[in-house]
């Protein structure tokens, strides 16, 4: 059992509109992570969340994207205005002690 | 200098053949230390934390070198279920909880 979901796990979008992927625990959490893999590169940070503030982000992490946690338990990466080189999977992660436990992804694509 | 890194492979070893991979990172600071797994298209998932005195999990066994700052992963007798993408990934430095992942080896273990 995926110990966080993630929804949808395909979404294809047009260049320029706005897409918000959703992840949700299983048990609850405070501490979120969001990662973006472009195909055939690395696994890059984007953000983590803490307690419905951003604690941490990179420098990928522009003002096109925003985080939330709109309803107390689902955790949202809104991407405003796509463009194609936001294509990739976006992944959220909870920590597990020091580790990430990753979900199963969201596999955008923007055309 | 990359903060995580890693030769990309891919390394093609038959069925039951020993195989060793080596990252370096950039931060000395680093905290914690892990490799985890990916298959294609897949969440990268968590094969084993990588602590200073060495650790065995079966076939697996990972090494840490903090003068060097160099971590090692060993396969013992691969298994052709072993054939994914190895990410080492580091955590930690001056507070921080985020995961910084390598790009990855590839192995393809054959019949």
């Amino acid at each position: 059992e995926p110990e966080v979901t993630q929804t949808p796990s395909h979404q294809v979008t047009q260049m320029g509109q706005e897409v918000i992927l959703r992840c949700v625990p299983i048990s609850n959490h405070l501490y979120f992570y969001w990662y973006r893999q472009i195909l055939g590169q690395k696994v890059e940070f984007l953000v983590s969340f803490y307690n419905n503030e951003i604690s941490e982000k990179s420098e990928i992490f522009d003002d096109q994207f925003s985080v939330e946690r709109p309803d107390g338990s689902n955790f949202t990466l809104k991407i405003r205005s796509t463009k194609l080189e936001d294509s990739a999977m976006y992944f959220c992660a909870r920590p597990g002690g020091l580790e990430a436990f990753f979900g199963q992804g969201t596999r955008l694509t923007v055309v | 200098r990359k903060e995580v890194e890693q030769d990309p492979g891919p390394f093609n070893v038959p069925e039951g053949a020993t195989v060793a991979f080596n990252c370096t990172y950039s931060n000395s600071a680093s905290q914690s230390f892990f490799w985890y797994r990916q298959d294609c298209r897949k969440e990268p998932k968590l094969l084993m934390s990588v602590y200073s005195s060495g650790n065995e999990d079966g076939r697996f066994t990972a090494q840490l070198n903090r003068a060097s700052q160099y971590i090692s992963l060993l396969i013992r007798d691969s298994k052709l279920s072993d054939s994914a993408t190895y990410l080492c990934a580091v955590n930690g430095g001056a507070g921080g909880f985020k995961t910084i992942f390598g790009a990855g080896t590839r192995l393809f273990v054959k019949a």
